[in-house]
């Protein structure tokens, strides 16, 4: 149980162009999702706290107009990394909670690598 | 914010060895929760072990166990009987309670040498 998806696991795109990552919990609602930014060799960087039925809480320095995130169900969230640059290029990985267990661990998904050429 | 400390960038064993991984945390609050993440090359992040701060009993799950000392803020990991398919990155991460973020240490990569 307790299984995440995230879509796509790869992809490339143009310098200016926006690409959608996809977030799903498959067999639990999750009022809360998180979006991580991991660069290689180096931990998690939390992103933002894709909220259900409102707005993103985004980390300090992370830029909102950059990194769109839309939580729209209990089951889905969005990231969507808008005019991309080559700096833009990292691994994206999402996670979130199962309600309403107040211990339960973050579920991840398998991850995004975006390459923006 | 609370911070997570783990001090040994890289590590390795022996296989059917132990090895125990540090960490340590900073914090004001009595009632959190400790977690160890395993991240093998395939970069999914995999949970090992989590542990309940008002549970004085270390957490055990087959062959990883955990040596929680609450006083000392310090949550190692101890593999034992190593196996190949331990190497990987680990991350020890953070939740308060009350709270919804997960604070992520800076992780430990593991060898496991044959």
């Amino acid at each position: 149980g307790a299984v995440v998806s995230q879509h796509p696991s790869w992809v490339i795109c143009k310098s200016g162009t926006s690409v959608k990552i996809e977030c799903r919990s498959l067999d639990f609602q999750a009022t809360t999702m998180f979006w991580y930014r991991q660069f290689p060799k180096q931990s998690l960087m939390l992103m933002a706290t894709s909220n259900e039925g409102s707005k993103a809480t985004y980390e300090q320095g992370v830029e909102k107009d950059k990194f769109l995130i839309n939580h729209a169900s209990l089951t889905l969230s969005t990231l969507t990394v808008t005019s991309a640059h080559p700096e833009d290029s990292s691994f994206y990985i999402c996670s979130a909670r199962q309600d309403p267990l107040y211990n339960s661990p973050l579920h991840f998904g398998n991850g995004t690598r975006l390459t923006v050429t | 914010a609370q911070t997570v400390t783990q001090s040994q960038p890289e590590m390795s064993v022996q296989e059917a060895e132990t090895v125990t991984l540090s960490c340590t945390y900073d914090t004001s609050e009595s009632d959190y929760y400790l977690f160890w993440y395993k991240q093998p090359p395939s970069r999914q992040m995999i949970l090992v072990i989590r542990q309940e701060a008002y549970k004085q009993q270390n957490a055990t799950e087959n062959r990883f166990s955990v040596n929680f000392q609450k006083a000392a803020k310090s949550f190692s990991l101890k593999i034992s009987d190593s196996q190949l398919g331990d190497a990987a990155m680990y991350f020890c991460a953070y939740r308060s309670e009350s709270g919804n973020q997960f604070y992520f240490g800076t992780g430990t990569s593991l060898t496991v040498i044959p």
